[in-house]
């Protein structure tokens, strides 16, 4: 069964500062991962996914991710934050193996971004 | 354009009610979902509509009821719900082809069961 970790029940990070949110993840063969962010009272925004190709992902407003076979992990970054990168972040992986675009959820890292 | 547009926004109705969410997308997507979340947890599949046909239902009690009338549209039927049902429900499409996998959700309903 596939599985996902969101080691972090929340990331403070300085406006201005990088920042990093942490992901790794269990399935078996080669995963397609995905990245989404929900402001409060909102539904799932979709940051960017990793199918297959060049491990270094670029997405939504300038949000990126480096997929790191070896180590499983799937970490979402950024160069500088902003007080509106404030949000509750989930990573999702889909089993390549199965025949619905069934997703499992980490259970959330919740980005405090301060001025 | 990759919008997925839910009515109603709020939703307040008693144990004995019957109500209906919509969720409708114009994206072409072949794949629907509803899902449930209670506050700052991730979200939980309940539904999967695969072209029109239901092929998962991860065990959601009878009460709740999807209905998929056409490729854009899907409904959840609520009826003699409990309290703890209270949460936003969410819906998603995703296209189904290869390497587009990625699901888009709509604002969700925030549902209270009184």
């Amino acid at each position: 069964a596939q599985s996902v970790a969101q080691p972090e029940d929340q990331v403070n990070v300085a406006e201005g500062n990088p920042l990093t949110v942490k992901c790794t993840y269990s399935v078996s063969g080669n995963p397609y991962l995905f990245w989404y962010v929900q402001y409060p009272n909102r539904g799932l925004q979709f940051l960017l996914k990793y199918i297959t190709g060049d491990n270094l992902v670029k997405g939504s407003y300038g949000f990126e991710a480096e997929f790191n076979k070896s180590q499983t992990s799937f970490h979402l970054k950024k160069p500088s934050a902003l007080v509106s990168d404030s949000a509750l972040y989930f990573c999702a992986v889909r089993d390549p193996n199965s025949g619905y675009s069934t997703l499992t959820f980490g259970k959330g890292t919740m980005l405090l971004v301060s001025p | 354009d990759t919008e997925v547009t839910q009515t109603p926004k709020h939703l307040v109705m008693g144990m004995t009610n019957k109500k209906s969410l919509k969720c409708e997308q114009h994206m072409g997507h072949r794949a629907m979902y509803w899902y449930k979340q209670k506050a700052k947890k991730p979200p939980e599949l309940m539904f999967v509509y695969s072209y029109e046909k239901l092929s998962i239902n991860e065990s959601v009690p009878s009460r709740f009821s999807p209905e998929c009338p056409n490729s854009s549209l899907l409904n959840l039927h609520l009826h003699a719900l409990q309290p703890e049902d209270s949460a936003l429900y969410l819906c998603a499409s995703s296209q189904e082809w290869p390497g587009m996998y990625e699901q888009y959700f709509g604002p969700g309903t925030r549902l209270t069961v009184t």
